[in-house]
């Protein structure tokens, strides 16, 4: 079956860094999408990787490991703004996203 | 408009009653999507489109009707709800169907059915 796997809670400091992690089974691959959704909103994209790295934008960062099913999100300098949910999906064989449940990231000053 | 627009923002509905949730964006996206997210779960696919005038079964399709006669319109139709289908619904859209394609997501539509 396909399934994606990520904690449900996280807890870090203002300033800190945190890292949410993913694991995923997917009936083909075809990337790895990351989205940040704030409580009572839509989600909105954070990145996609489909080849193995390290993908940085700005204080977000995305790494993918295609031979373990693994992937990251790497967020720096946290600022209270970023306390959200973070929704890891990977894209199928048929170009569909198959979604987790998602890491509600609660920053603390 | 810009973006993807959702109406009604919120909807309390009695069972067995016929509902359609409305969507619409203004990109010239050709892929569409409807999902629902529940409490503990992730985004489930309801029905999707590739591009006007196909549609395609998601996930969770039972229960759920969808058309998709020009580019910009794909509502989603609740043929006679049941309390199972209480949840917040979310219509998406994205510029190709295929790889690397981020879908851009509308406000959502929370209904509940009682």
């Amino acid at each position: 079956g396909q399934n994606i796997d990520q904690p449900t809670e996280m807890t870090a400091t203002e300033g800190a860094i945190v890292q949410i992690n993913c694991t995923y089974q997917t009936s083909g691959f075809n990337g790895l999408f990351w989205y940040q959704q704030h409580a009572g909103e839509a989600p909105t994209f954070l990145s996609y990787n489909v080849l193995d790295g390290l993908e940085e934008k700005g204080r977000f960062s995305s790494f993918l490991s295609r031979s373990k099913g693994y992937s990251y999100l790497l967020l720096k300098e946290l600022q209270m703004k970023d306390s959200a949910s973070y929704l890891c999906a990977g894209m199928d064989s048929n170009y569909q996203l198959i979604w987790g449940a998602g890491t509600k990231l609660i920053i603390k000053p | 408009i810009a973006g993807i627009t959702q109406a009604p923002t919120s909807q309390i509905l009695a069972a067995g009653r016929r509902m359609t949730l409305r969507c619409t964006q203004d990109m010239r996206h050709n892929a569409m999507y409807w999902y629902r997210q529940d409490l503990g779960l992730g985004l489930r696919l309801i029905h999707y489109s590739n591009t006007a005038g196909t549609t395609g079964k998601g996930e969770v399709p039972d229960g759920y009707s969808v058309s998709r006669a020009n580019t910009d319109d794909f509502p989603l139709t609740l043929a006679s709800a049941v309390p199972s289908q209480t949840s917040v619904y979310f219509c998406a859209s994205s510029a190709g169907s295929g790889s690397a394609n981020e879908q851009f997501f509308g406000p959502g539509t929370r209904l509940t059915v009682l």
